[in-house]
């Protein structure tokens, strides 16, 4: 099955500077790569997405690059801002063996702390 | 409320009780999925259901009984659990098309469960 490793697990920046975790994949079949921001006692909610067809995709602060062949995909935060505290999880998904569904399977998670 | 409620927020059971979680979704999606998440674990998949056929079972224990009875409503039936299942309960749904096409999954609040 698919094996998803996160790096790092905790993070510590100063406000003003980039932040960057890194994640790898072994399942050659996934074809989409979500990145996920869980605050401490709320949901996960998606901040940005990547399909295996492209190599990057920028949405204002927030970046992410995926390399096919070395099969691993970064997040970029840049200007980071207090707000931007909290779990990043990084997740590669593939259709499910029946088709209808998708089988994703999630990092263990970088808690990003931005120092004021 | 829109997007997906999960019922109860909170749930506290000795180990002999039998407990149920529901999740509704109201984006019409296709395709719910439950997972487990542990302090210091990935997100785990456990059930997945496309169209109220349950298309993966990721290897749960049988005191973990999901039942989809219609697209919007999926519950989780709890008997006989251990002190170790203790974790946070997410439900999630998406759109998948029949091809396999993947988008963003949307995760209820989830229901914080302890097992005594």
């Amino acid at each position: 099955g698919e094996n998803v490793e996160q790096h790092p697990s905790t993070l510590s920046v100063q406000e003003g500077d980039s932040a960057v975790i890194k994640c790898t994949y072994s399942d050659s079949a996934s074809n989409y790569f979500p990145w996920y921001k869980q605050e401490l006692g709320k949901r996960p909610q998606l901040i940005i997405d990547i399909r295996s067809n492209v190599g990057e995709k920028k949405d204002q602060r927030i970046a992410v690059t995926l390399n096919k062949t070395a099969k691993h995909f970064s997040l970029h935060i840049t200007e980071t801002q207090p707000e931007d505290s909290a779990v990043y999880f990084c997740a590669a998904s593939r259709p499910g063996n029946s088709g209808g569904y998708q089988k994703v399977t999630f990092g263990t998670g970088t808690k990003l702390q931005v120092i004021p | 409320e829109t997007g997906v409620t999960q019922t109860p927020r909170h749930l506290v059971m000795g180990m002999t009780n039998k407990k149920s979680l529901k999740c509704e979704q109201h984006l019409g999606h296709n395709a719910m999925y439950w997972y487990k998440q542990s302090a210091k674990k990935p997100l785990e998949l456990m059930f997945v259901y496309n169209f109220k056929e349950q298309t993966e079972n990721n290897s749960v224990p049988s005191r973990f009984s999901p039942e989809c009875p219609n697209s919007s409503h999926l519950f989780l039936h709890l008997h006989t659990l251990q002190p170790e299942d203790s974790a946070l309960y997410l439900c999630a749904s998406s759109q998948v098309s029949a091809s396999g096409g993947q988008d963003e999954q949307f995760f209820g609040p989830g229901t914080r469960l302890t097992v005594l």
